[in-house]
């Protein structure tokens, strides 16, 4: 099947800092998202992107779709304690009809704030 | 009740058992979506409903058997599970042909081993 390769695996830093991770792909994907998900909890939605080219930002955190639909960034500026937890990409792949499709996971970046 | 709940949030059973994991969207989804999540690996799409109807099982044993018996319910039938089936067991659901088709919005999931 699909993979996505997420990196990086996990990011030690400290409080204040700006966090940057990625991911990327062999396929064309038609939609990249960006999930956070904490310790006994389900992934929460953080950012979805829909065209090549396309940065959108929520809050602190800011998402970009690569120009070749094969990569997607993620950026979180002036870390906080509450950002830790493990921060998952998900894409889904250029064919799609609109309909209920399941998404392609990378494996997670573990982030770790220290004080 | 709001988002997409799922009961029991921790079940333990043994390889002859047969349980039931639940899961209720109150978001007026028509998509829901099964993931089992295992340690060190991406999550992984079991199945998915649209409408009610299965599209997609990816290749998953038997031994799991969903049902949709509407819109805002999902059922997943356990029944002489294997120890490596251990997981945590993660519904999602989204709303079909809109721009936000994509955009999938998770419970907090079942943490499940089989002993």
């Amino acid at each position: 099947g699909q993979q996505l390769n997420q990196s990086p695996q996990s990011m030690f830093i400290q409080e204040g800092e700006d966090v940057s991770m990625n991911c990327t792909s062999s396929s064309i994907f038609n939609t990249w998202l960006w999930y956070k998900q904490d310790p006994g909890e389900g992934p929460v939605l953080l950012i979805a992107l829909y065209k090549a080219g396309e940065l959108t930002s929520n809050g602190r955190l800011t998402a970009q779709f690569g120009i070749t639909r094969k990569d997607s960034f993620l950026n979180i500026s002036a870390s906080i304690p509450s950002d830790v937890g493990i921060y998952f990409c998900a894409g889904q792949l250029l064919y799609s009809g609109g309909g209920a499709d399941g998404l392609t996971f990378g494996k997670g970046t573990h982030l770790i704030i220290q004080p | 009740e709001t988002g997409v709940t799922q009961t029991p949030r921790h079940l333990v059973m043994g390889m002859t058992n047969k349980k039931s994991l639940k899961c209720e969207q109150h978001l007026g989804h028509n998509a829901m979506y099964w993931y089992k999540q295992s340690a060190k690996k991406p999550l992984e799409l079991m199945f998915v409903y649209n409408f009610k109807e299965q599209t997609e099982n990816n290749s998953v044993p038997s031994r799991f058997s969903p049902e949709c018996p509407n819109s805002s319910h999902l059922f997943l039938h356990l029944h002489t599970l294997q120890p490596e089936d251990s997981a945590l067991y993660l519904c999602a659901s989204s709303q079909v042909a809109t721009v936000a088709s994509y955009e999938q919005y998770f419970g907090p999931g079942t943490r499940l081993t089989v002993t």
